[in-house]
């Protein structure tokens, strides 16, 4: 199985701030990644696919890069909603893992 | 607008076996492309893949778990049914089913269920 490693597990930030977080792949999987966002008690919710695009309705203060083994997610200027749990998954071989989440907290 | 809501059991027992209905509206599974799968989240844990099933009856499910799951559909109803053998304390957890955008992406979710595995 490919193992999906993010980094940091937790970012301490203030509204404003640029948040960088990495995703890393055991093996080349191309670009077939996305990212979510989980907000506590809620479903995850899909941001970016295809490692760069972004999902209908996510603000452009979110954006993806990378290929092969390492991604990286980007929130340009951190706004107060998104304090949350970010989430890498692979999408081109099972099982579909995901990362083990970047928590993105007030500092 | 396409939702998912999952339903069952929120208590079961060591040993025994979880049944959770995915019942959806918006899309067809009878549709080229489309898929729902099933994913989980143990408290304060990361999500974990479960299982996938394809328009065309085509079902994918993670090698750690594959002996203890069964994911079936009813396209007459709209549901996904995922069956989970051999419950343990250790599969408490939210579950949660999704459709599958293009390329194994999950663009809409359910609300989760959480089933907790206690005696």
């Amino acid at each position: 199985d490919i193992l999906m490693t993010q980094s940091p597990s937790s970012v301490s930030a203030s509204v404003g701030d640029r948040v960088t977080i990495t995703c890393r792949a055991s093996q080349d999987i191309g670009g077939w990644l996305a990212w979510y966002q989980q907000i506590p008690g809620k479903a995850p919710k899909l941001l970016i696919h295809g490692a760069s695009t972004l999902q209908g309705g996510v603000p452009s203060r979110f954006s993806g890069s990378g290929s092969g083994t390492d991604f990286t997610l980007t929130i340009s200027s951190l706004q107060p909603e998104d304090f949350a749990t970010y989430y890498c998954q692979l999408a081109n071989n099972l099982p579909f893992t995901f990362g083990g989440g970047t928590k993105v907290e007030v500092k | 607008q396409i939702t998912l809501k999952e339903s069952g059991p929120t208590l079961v027992k060591p040993t025994q076996t979880l049944t959770l209905t995915c019942t959806f509206s918006g899309f067809s599974l009878t549709t080229n492309g489309v898929g729902v799968a099933w994913i989980r989240q143990s408290p304060g844990e990361a999500l974990e893949w479960l299982a996938i099933i394809f328009w065309d009856d085509d079902t994918r499910y993670n090698p750690s778990l594959k002996s203890r799951l069964t994911v079936t559909k009813d396209t007459s109803k709209n549901q996904v049914v995922l069956t989970v053998t051999n419950m343990d304390p250790v599969d408490t957890a939210t579950y949660y089913c999704a459709h599958r955008q293009d390329w194994n992406y999950f663009d809409y979710w359910g609300q989760g269920t959480l089933v907790t595995a206690s005696s």
